[in-house]
């Protein structure tokens, strides 16, 4: 069957620490890849897809990164948080019409 | 480039009444369109689709017809329970880049 994992699933953080939130698939070959952010209040926000190893596209500027150093593992990276990256982020793959999310993971940057 | 726009909400219903959450969308080429739902405390749900012009999604009583004439994907529910209360997101998928787009969802609630 196909999962896809993302951990860890809460964090505390301090303004100015490092993150690494991390997504892996499992069932599949070659799924486009995805990291999103839901912040308070807003809406669903893109912030990276993957078609592939190494392929990583970036929606809008900010201060995280993204990697996919394998095929089915998708990370998202800062090197220094700032409070307002705090939010509700989300991995999510697909596969022909069907999407598949993460469980979630809750960024709080104090 | 490709974008979703929703009505904003809250909206503010009584059981049983209808609704229409707005939806239209721009992009080019064909893409597919979908609705979500977020329950308050969990993550997004699968609530329908639909892949070209003129199909309609259902499922639990919502439907949402593509229409690419106007560009919308309007979501409808004859009579609404207090159970629906969520956030409800449009989204389309781009046929060329496989790139998932997403509104800003819209917050309903339903009192008895």
């Amino acid at each position: 069957s196909q999962t896809i994992h993302q951990w860890p699933a809460t964090l505390v953080q301090p303004v100015g620490s490092p993150l690494s939130l991390e997504c892996t698939v499992e069932g599949t070959s070659n799924p486009n890849l995805y990291w999103y952010r839901q912040a308070a209040g807003r809406g669903l926000q893109l912030l990276f897809y993957s078609v592939g190893i190494g392929q990583i596209s970036s929606e809008v500027p900010q201060n995280l990164s993204a990697s996919r150093p394998q095929d089915r593992q998708f990370i998202l990276s800062s090197k220094k948080l700032l409070l307002s990256d705090s939010g509700f982020y989300l991995c999510a793959w697909t596969t022909g019409n069907t999407i598949y999310f993460g469980e979630g993971s809750w960024l709080t940057v104090v | 480039g490709n974008s979703v726009t929703q009505m904003e909400g809250p909206v503010t219903l009584s059981e049983e009444a209808f609704l229409t959450i707005n939806c239209t969308y721009t992009a080019t080429g064909y893409p597919s369109l979908f609705w979500y739902v977020q329950y308050p405390g969990e993550g997004l749900q699968l609530l329908l689709k639909a892949t070209k012009a003129d199909d309609k999604g259902s499922n639990k009583g919502f439907e949402a017809t593509y229409r690419k004439e106007t560009t919308s994907f309007h979501l409808e529910k004859g009579s609404v329970q207090v159970s629906d209360s969520a956030v409800y997101f449009c989204a389309l998928r781009d046929s060329d880049t496989d790139k998932l787009i997403f509104g800003t969802g819209t917050r309903l609630q339903v009192f008895p």
